[in-house]
């Protein structure tokens, strides 16, 4: 199965702040990415898929960029609402995994 | 408004069984391949199974081959998850969600939709 890395485990920012997340992938998965944004007792929801395409109804403040083994998510200002736990998967083959989560937190 | 809504979680011992079911609305169920995935306490997330559209084609995670079988019933929107001989390392809060075609690679799958999860713990 293919790993995925976050990093880091654990992110302190303060609102406005622009932040951005990693996620490599132990070996080359095209563009076959996903960023997902989970809070306690709430369904994950999907943010990007495809490395880049923004879900609809997701704020534009998320982007995604990369491509191969190595991806990022960008909050480029951050809002009370995005105090969450963020996981990237991949899906260029099966099972699609997931990494360990990046927990974004207030500074 | 698309929702899915896990039931059936609970507390038992290992070697026991266990039905989760996901009650499905504001969508056409029966258009969509639907998966079950966990996350176990402090761990990650991990999908589990998943089947299509018809119930025709099923997958599983390796290590719950033989001990679990996804299942679903158009008529009542349902997706059901059996799980026999569960161990401690089933322990996990367990979601089902939705796949659609424009999330997929060849191989696999991102999920557009997932419900708030049930909780399973395996212990005696």
């Amino acid at each position: 199965d293919i790993q995925m890395t976050q990093s880091p485990s654990t992110l302190s920012a303060s609102v406005g702040d622009r932040v951005s997340i990693t996620c490599r992938a132990s070996q080359s998965i095209s563009s076959w990415l996903a960023w997902y944004q989970k809070k306690p007792g709430k369904a994950p929801k999907l943010l990007i898929y495809k490395a880049s395409s923004l879900e609809s109804g997701v704020p534009s403040r998320f982007s995604g960029s990369g491509s191969g083994t190595e991806f990022t998510l960008t909050i480029s200002s951050l809002q009370p609402d995005d105090f969450a736990t963020y996981y990237c998967q991949q899906y260029n083959s099966s099972p699609g995994t997931f990494g360990q989560g990046t927990k974004v937190e207030i500074k | 408004e698309v929702q899915l809504v896990e039931s059936g979680g609970g507390l038992v011992q290992p070697g026991g069984s266990l039905r989760l079911s996901c009650a499905a609305s504001g969508f056409t169920f029966s258009d969509y391949w639907m998966n079950w995935l966990r996350q176990a306490p402090g761990k990650g997330l991990e999908w589990v199974a998943n089947i299509k559209e018809d119930g025709s084609d099923k997958y599983y995670l390796n290590s719950v081959k033989g001990r679990f079988t996804i299942s679903r019933d158009n008529a009542k929107n349902s997706l059901y998850l059996q799980m026999n001989s569960l161990r401690a390392e089933d322990t996990a809060v367990y979601y089902c969600a939705r796949t659609a075609s424009e999330y997929c690679s060849t191989a696999s799958c991102c999920h557009s939709v997932w419900g708030k999860g049930t909780t399973v713990t395996v212990s005696s």
